[in-house]
């Protein structure tokens, strides 16, 4: 079952702020991120575990609500180079065996001048 | 290192025919995997493979057969191409094991079926 992204796209201005969320109906253990830009294949951002931990990518951070099952990337004084679409992959379960990485819809990010 | 190496990066392909995707990673990874992408539907897994001789389905399997017998490849093999399967269709890796980890994508085959 696809994880729930929102909101399905968003308009920034550069240096302004966004934040897109991903909620599952599923016990999670981790839930991954990834950029996308047009034509060209994801790239990692960063991975979150049932625990709470929350880790960073440079003006990029993310939070995981374990009791919620909701995770959301927070994009800070936005750059250009931020512009792409934004998928969060969550996997269920207790991990280890569970290599089921199921992606939701994307997020549409584009930061204008 | 090469990384993740998906080939062809394009083809066309009539309705009724069969083709394979090939994917190979030379970063020793386990965990092998199949997505197809479509507008508007993000990546939804087709399926994957946790070590060699060890498939299993994704969300979305029908249409599509794996094998793998190596552990740097991992074909995609299509048996009686439909329009439906035309997408854009990605292999990616990852080391196996107790924690989980980056998936490394490939760079991506796009099908056409007519």
């Amino acid at each position: 079952q696809q994880p729930v992204q929102s909101p399905q796209a968003v308009i920034l201005r550069e240096g302004e702020d966004a934040v897109i969320n991903c909620s599952s109906s599923k016990a999670l253990y981790s839930v991954h991120w990834y950029r996308q830009k047009h034509g060209e294949a994801p790239v990692f951002l960063m991975i979150l575990l049932k625990g709470g931990e929350q880790k960073g990518h440079e003006k990029i951070s993310a939070s995981f609500n374990e009791k919620k099952q909701q995770s959301s990337l927070y994009l800070t004084a936005s750059q250009l180079s931020y512009s792409g679409t934004y998928f969060c992959g969550t996997e269920r379960g207790s991990g280890g065996s569970n290599y089921k990485l199921t992606f939701g819809k994307g997020t549409l990010l584009t930061v204008n001048p | 290192n090469a990384g993740v190496t998906q080939t062809p990066k394009f083809q066309v392909l009539k309705t009724g025919q069969s083709m394979t995707l090939q994917c190979a990673q030379d970063m020793n990874h386990e965990y092998m995997s199949w997505y197809r992408q479509d507008p508007g539907m993000g990546l939804r897994l087709i399926h994957y493979s946790v070590g060699a001789g060890i498939t299993d389905q994704g969300e979305v399997p029908n249409g599509y057969n794996v094998s793998r017998s190596t552990t740097e490849d991992f074909p995609l093999r299509l048996l009686s191409a439909a329009p439906s399967q035309t997408s854009v269709y990605f292999c990616a890796s990852r080391p196996a094991g107790g924690a989980t980890g980056e998936l490394f994508f490939g760079e991506g085959s796009r099908l056409t079926v007519l």
